[in-house]
């Protein structure tokens, strides 16, 4: 069974640009989370989806946003890059709510 | 909002030796939860615990989720090289499923 695929694997954007990002959940699965990853903030929860509904969301800014699809595959989008968005964004997906959470490998992400 | 406070950061230990590892919280958890994440890659989920008290292994891992329900600890016994990783603890952010608050990691290194 393959595993939560995450594309790109590396990205390099510039200011003001703007990024999406892509989530592939294990099949069957119908929970996908976001998580950034940086070396001074550590792992941060960004927003939880299942069933195209967003559950959750964690405490970023409004120029992160995410949404959900049929398949429960999942994007996220970044508009108006800043520097301090340069992090590793993991997705991780479950079977339902309140499940273990299986995470990808990340895509990161360079903001210059 | 909750923090999960994590220790020690970082560990260098000879292979063979055992570690220990803990996580405390100022607000109590329902669940604990233990990662590893290898370089380059998303975190793997080691031990889940759901009930104060409760001591669970995983192979040469043990962890312990704490009777006041505010702290855990994770033992690694006879460390060996692919030990080596980052380590973290986390719990559901106010008790929510799939939003998880992450300790700032405790880094292993094991010198062979």
């Amino acid at each position: 069974k393959a595993g939560v695929t995450q594309t790109p694997r590396y990205l390099i954007k510039t200011r003001g640009q703007q990024v999406t990002l892509s989530c592939s959940p294990i099949s069957g699965h119908r929970s996908v989370s976001w998580y950034q990853q940086t070396p001074g903030q550590g792992l941060q929860f960004l927003f939880e989806y299942f069933s195209e509904t967003q559950r959750n969301k964690g405490n970023f800014p409004g120029r992160f946003s995410g949404r959900q699809f049929s398949n429960s595959r999942s994007e996220m989008n970044v508009s108006t890059l800043e520097l301090g968005d340069s992090a590793l964004y993991l997705c991780a997906s479950s079977l339902t709510v309140n499940e273990k959470l299986f995470f990808g490998s990340g895509t990161q992400l360079s903001v210059l | 909002g909750q923090q999960l406070n994590q220790s020690p950061q970082s560990m260098f230990i000879q292979e063979g030796e055992d570690v220990s590892m803990n996580c405390t919280s100022s607000s109590i958890f329902n669940t604990w939860l233990w990662y590893k994440q290898d370089p380059g890659e998303g975190p793997v989920l080691l031990i889940a615990l759901y009930k104060a008290g409760e001591l669970t292994s995983n192979g040469r891992l043990t962890a312990q989720f704490g009777i006041t329900r505010k702290d855990s600890f994770l033992n690694i016994s006879a460390s060996i090289p692919s030990d080596v990783g980052i380590y973290f603890c986390a719990g559901p952010s106010n008790n929510a499923g799939n939003m998880l608050t992450f300790g700032g990691g405790t880094r292993l290194m094991v010198k062979p």
